[in-house]
């Protein structure tokens, strides 16, 4: 049974740098072709992509958002970490991860259950 | 900022068929690739509804049904039900350079009248 959860503060402050962790199980960031994405939902819009890791530390991020994001990984506790600087309100939203399909198969098959995050001076 | 446009919403009565349409451009499903739904009922996570332009993953009801032709897609549903209200989405790839290479739909509310 493949499980994600997310982690992290809820509220953080203008210009502060938000630090998510995803903790998965059921299946390893050591296997090849794994891969572990961040997508965002701000209240009420739409899903947006946010970056992505696979198992071999190749790392994919948004254009638009790619000077503000690092992911990570760390396979022997089965975790992926996302950071964003420089928080604004706008990016308010909750924050998914989720299990990718796979090198060259680009669909989210498990998703965890998010975490919403404010931001608000 | 999305790049596939969907409608707002769409409603139906219990039992009727409402189609949901996925429109994208040359970079993305004209190009190719394959588009995936997701519905996310009402304060949860998006789920994985169809995959590979018309595939359902194990336990997803075959009322719902996905498929694609040219810069579009769409997902139906047949037999409308109280528990398929919520929102859905679609996703694809998108081989611009300048742009997400995963990239979803505006999303469409499914309202059961």
């Amino acid at each position: 049974q493949i499980t994600l959860k997310e982690s992290g503060p809820t509220l953080v402050k203008p210009t502060q740098t938000l630090t998510l962790t995803c903790t998965f199980s059921g299946f390893s960031l050591s296997t090849s072709g794994v891969g572990v994405g961040w997508i965002r939902q701000p209240p009420g819009k739409a899903l947006e992509w946010l970056a992505l890791i696979y198992w071999n530390d190749d790392k994919r991020y948004s254009p638009s958002l790619k000077s503000r994001l690092t992911i990570t990984k760390d396979t022997s506790k089965n975790q992926v970490v996302l950071t964003m600087t420089n928080m604004d309100p706008v990016d308010t939203a909750t924050y998914y991860c989720a299990q990718e399909g796979g090198y060259g198969d680009p669909k989210f098959d498990y998703w965890g259950q998010g975490t919403l995050v404010t931001v608000s001076s | 900022q999305s790049v596939l446009t969907q409608p707002p919403s769409v409603s139906g009565a219990p039992g009727q068929r409402v189609t949901i349409s996925c429109t994208g451009s040359s970079s993305n499903i004209g190009a190719g690739y394959d588009v995936h739904w997701y519905q996310q009922l009402p304060g949860t996570a998006p789920k994985l509804l169809i995959y590979g332009n018309s595939n359902r993953p194990s336990g997803v009801p075959d009322r719902f049904s996905g498929s694609k032709s040219g810069t579009s897609a769409s997902l139906a549903i047949t037999g409308l039900q109280a528990e398929d209200e919520a929102d859905y989405y679609c996703q694809s790839y998108d081989s611009s350079l300048s742009g997400s290479p995963y990239v979803f739909g505006t999303g469409t509310k499914v309202t059961v009248l």
